[in-house]
C-alpha cells in the first residue's frame, strides 16, 4: 500500500519561500507510471491543485501559481518537493501530497498524504 | 477554463436516506476525466468515483456516479453513518490540469 507523507515547517513569515517534501513507502517515484501532485486547501475552503513531477523530472504546474512554484524529486530517497517562493498570508493553506494514477484513458488522484497545514505569518 | 458547480451546497438527510449530489461543468467534460472523493474533518479526500462510474477499489457499491457533458450525479442509496462528509467533483483536463467543485457537505439531519 502506497502511503505518502509530508513534512516542512508549518510556519513561514511573508516573502519567503515555503519548503515541503514528500516521503513516498510502499512504492517507488522511480518505477514511472504515476505523476506526483501537489494539491492545497484553504482552511473551510476548496482544493486547488499546483502541480506535478514526474520521476524524469519533468514538471507541470497550475498557470496561475507557476511563476512563484518549483516541484523538484530525489529518486533516490524516494521523495519530492515543493517550493513555494514570495508567500502571503493567501498562502495559507493545508498541503498534500499525492500520486495521480494513470489507468486506461483516465486519469485520478488515487493517494494523498494525511496534509500539513501551512500559515503565513510575522 | 471549466468551472465546476455542485448542488446543493449542504444536504441534510438521515441515515437510510438516498443521496442525490450534483456537479455541473461550464463546458463539456468528457467522461472519463470525472472523478468524485470524500473527505471528512481532518483528512484528506478519499477517491470514491474515476471515469465517472467506476468504483475505487475498496469503495461500498452503494456509492454510484452517472452523467455525461456537462451534468454528473454522485448517489449514495443508503446512507451510513459514516458517509457523512464533503464530497467534491474534479475534472481533468484545463489549463491547471485538475480543478474541483466546490463541494456538497451531506449532514445528518
Amino acid at each position: 500500500q502506497v502511503q505518502l507523507q509530508e513534512s516542512g515547517p508549518g510556519l513561514v513569515k511573508p516573502s519567503q519561500t515555503l519548503s515541503l517534501t514528500c516521503t513516498v513507502s510502499g512504492g517507488s517515484i522511480s518505477s514511472g507510471g504515476y505523476y506526483w501532485s501537489w494539491i492545497r486547501q484553504h482552511p473551510g475552503k476548496g482544493l486547488e491543485w499546483i502541480g506535478y513531477i514526474y520521476y524524469s523530472g519533468s514538471t507541470y504546474y497550475n498557470p496561475s501559481l507557476k511563476s512563484r512554484v518549483t516541484i523538484s524529486v530525489d529518486t533516490s530517497k524516494n521523495q519530492f518537493s515543493l517550493k513555494l517562493s514570495s508567500v502571503t498570508a493567501a498562502d495559507t493553506a493545508v498541503y498534500y501530497c499525492a500520486r495521480e494514477d494513470v489507468e486506461m484513458a483516465t486519469i485520478f488522484i488515487n493517494y494523498w498524504g494525511q496534509g500539513t497545514l501551512v500559515t503565513v505569518s510575522s | 477554463e471549466i468551472v465546476l458547480t455542485q448542488s446543493p451546497g449542504t444536504l441534510s438527510l438521515s441515515p437510510g436516506e438516498r443521496a442525490t449530489l450534483s456537479c455541473r461543468a461550464s463546458q463539456s467534460v468528457s467522461s472519463s476525466y470525472l472523478a468524485w472523493y470524500q473527505q471528512k474533518p481532518g483528512q484528506a479526500p478519499r477517491l470514491l468515483i474515476y471515469g465517472a462510474s467506476s468504483r475505487a477499489t475498496g469503495i461500498p457499491d452503494r456509492f454510484s456516479g452517472s452523467g455525461s457533458g456537462t451534468d454528473f450525479t454522485l448517489t449514495i442509496s443508503r446512507l451510513e453513518p459514516e458517509d457523512f462528509a464533503v464530497y467534491y467533483c474534479q475534472q481533468y483536463g484545463s489549463s491547471s490540469r485538475f480543478t474541483f467543485g466546490p463541494g456538497t457537505k451531506v449532514d445528518i439531519k
